[in-house]
């Protein structure tokens, strides 16, 4: 049981460049998310899904898309880096509905913009 | 967003001293969890609340939600160098959707 993964650990962008940051988990989770954790400050929710097929907006979505074809995946795409991207991102999944199911993070992605 | 403020920011402590930090919303909480971040890791949970008054131990670790729902506590007891790290609290507001809102972090190093 590997729990939630994601690829890659690090990744350095030039400006304007698109990527895509992976999040699987293996727990059967419905609910998946992703948060950005900047310096000094908490995790920020960017997107985040409740189960396949349905997607919706977080605290900080500008800039970033989102899929949720299965259940085990919900990869995160930045379609034009910007500086202010830089940041390290976690994904999360859990059983139920935040508020009544406790949440597992991933090991993160250390993402640079220059 | 909701605002959640947790303090204090920082603390440095001799081994086998005790710990106390908390966190503070503006609106009512339904839940709270207790998160602690190793360097380079994601969070992992440490003790989740989800009744005003509730009381919860996870070894030396001890939680409470508070009775007014806007608040919630966390001690250590008898810290030990593998307490280091930094600590959030996290909640789900009564109104909040599907989101949970995380505090600014308590980073704890422990002197031996």
């Amino acid at each position: 049981n590997a729990g939630v993964t994601q690829t890659p650990k690090f990744q350095v962008l030039k400006t304007g460049q698109s990527m895509t940051l992976q999040c699987a988990q293996d727990m059967n989770h419905e609910y998946m998310s992703w948060y950005r954790q900047d310096p000094g400050m908490g995790l920020r929710l960017i997107h985040y899904s409740v189960g396949a097929g349905i997607t919706d907006q977080g605290e900080v979505p500008n800039g970033y898309n989102v899929s949720r074809s299965t259940t085990e995946d919900f990869p995160l795409r930045l379609l034009s880096a910007a500086p202010s991207q830089t940041s390290v991102y976690f994904c999360a999944s859990s059983w139920g509905l935040a508020g009544v199911a406790e949440q597992f993070f991933g090991p993160g992605t250390r993402l640079t913009v220059l | 967003g909701q605002q959640l403020n947790q303090s204090p920011q920082s603390m440095f402590i001799q081994e086998g001293e005790d710990v106390s930090m908390n966190c503070t919303s503006s609106s009512i909480f339904n839940t709270w969890l207790w998160y602690k971040q190793d360097p380079g890791e994601g969070p992992v949970l440490l003790i989740a609340l989800y009744k005003a008054g509730e009381l919860t131990s996870n070894g030396r670790l001890t939680a409470q939600f508070g009775i007014t729902r806007k608040d919630s506590f966390l001690n250590i007891s008898a810290s030990i160098p593998s307490d280091v790290g930094i600590y959030f609290c996290a909640g789900h507001p009564i109104k909040g959707g599907n989101q949970f809102y995380f505090g600014t972090g308590t980073s704890l190093t422990v002197i031996p």
